[in-house]
């Protein structure tokens, strides 16, 4: 089975200041058609998740551009430019195949 | 606007069994892979089971043992999921979730979830 492994576990950050989310697979998640199936959610606290980015690094619409996805094979990262209060709560990625979510991020703010 | 509303949740006891609907809006729902989320109080998300456009297709998180079942009704825009055996661990708040257009993990929009209480 997929492992998947996300750093730090916890994250607080100065609002304006960049933040960085790390997410180890313990496999490769290149599938078989080329793409690679690793996406971000967010959840904000007493809400449901919602989907940043999907195959790595594409943003859904209406996410904004402080967001990016980058990473290949078995090391992702989810970078924010610049932290907004808006932004707290956890992180997770996960991989598309088997449906394997990291153990989530919990931003907040210093 | 893609609209996602679970319904059924409660308080059950263990051993017993709970249906969970899910309607949908505001898109095609016959043609997308439909997934059931669940996340217990206080921890993270954890994938329960899809389903595929006509429903012949079905996949479970190995740790379930058979005791889901994922359903869906096309003509009524309804996706369900049947508990049985249910356990304390069950306990969780559970999402209905629209997948892609294939069986490769999407999760683009979630609904706000029903919590199921399974006490000790």
């Amino acid at each position: 089975d997929v492992v998947m492994r996300q750093s730090p576990l916890s994250l607080p950050v100065t609002l304006g200041q960049p933040a960085s989310i790390s997410c180890r697979s313990s496999q490769s998640l290149v599938y078989s058609d080329g793409n690679t199936y690793l996406t971000w959610f967010h959840q904000r606290p007493g809400q449901s998740p919602r989907r940043l980015i999907y195959q790595v690094s594409n943003r859904d619409s209406g996410v904004p551009d402080r967001f990016s996805g980058s990473g290949s094979g078995t090391d992702f990262t989810l970078k924010i430019s610049r932290v907004e209060a808006e932004d707290v709560g956890v992180y997770y990625c996960m991989e598309g195949t088997h449906y394997t979510f990291g153990q989530g991020t919990k931003l907040e703010i210093k | 606007e893609v609209q996602l509303v679970e319904s059924g949740g409660g308080l059950v006891q263990p051993g017993g069994s709970r249906r969970l609907s899910c309607a949908a809006s505001g898109f095609t729902f016959r043609i997308y892979w439909m997934s059931w989320v669940r996340q217990a109080p206080g921890e993270g998300l954890e994938w329960v089971a899809n389903i595929n456009q006509d429903g012949s297709e079905k996949n479970y998180a190995d740790s379930l043992k058979g005791r889901f079942t994922i359903s869906r009704d096309n003509a009524k825009n309804s996706l369900f999921l049947q508990m049985n055996s249910l356990r304390v661990e069950d306990t969780a708040v559970y999402y209905c979730a629209r997948d892609g257009k294939t069986a490769l993990a999407s999760l683009h929009f979630w609904g706000q979830g029903t919590l199921v209480t399974v006490p000790s």
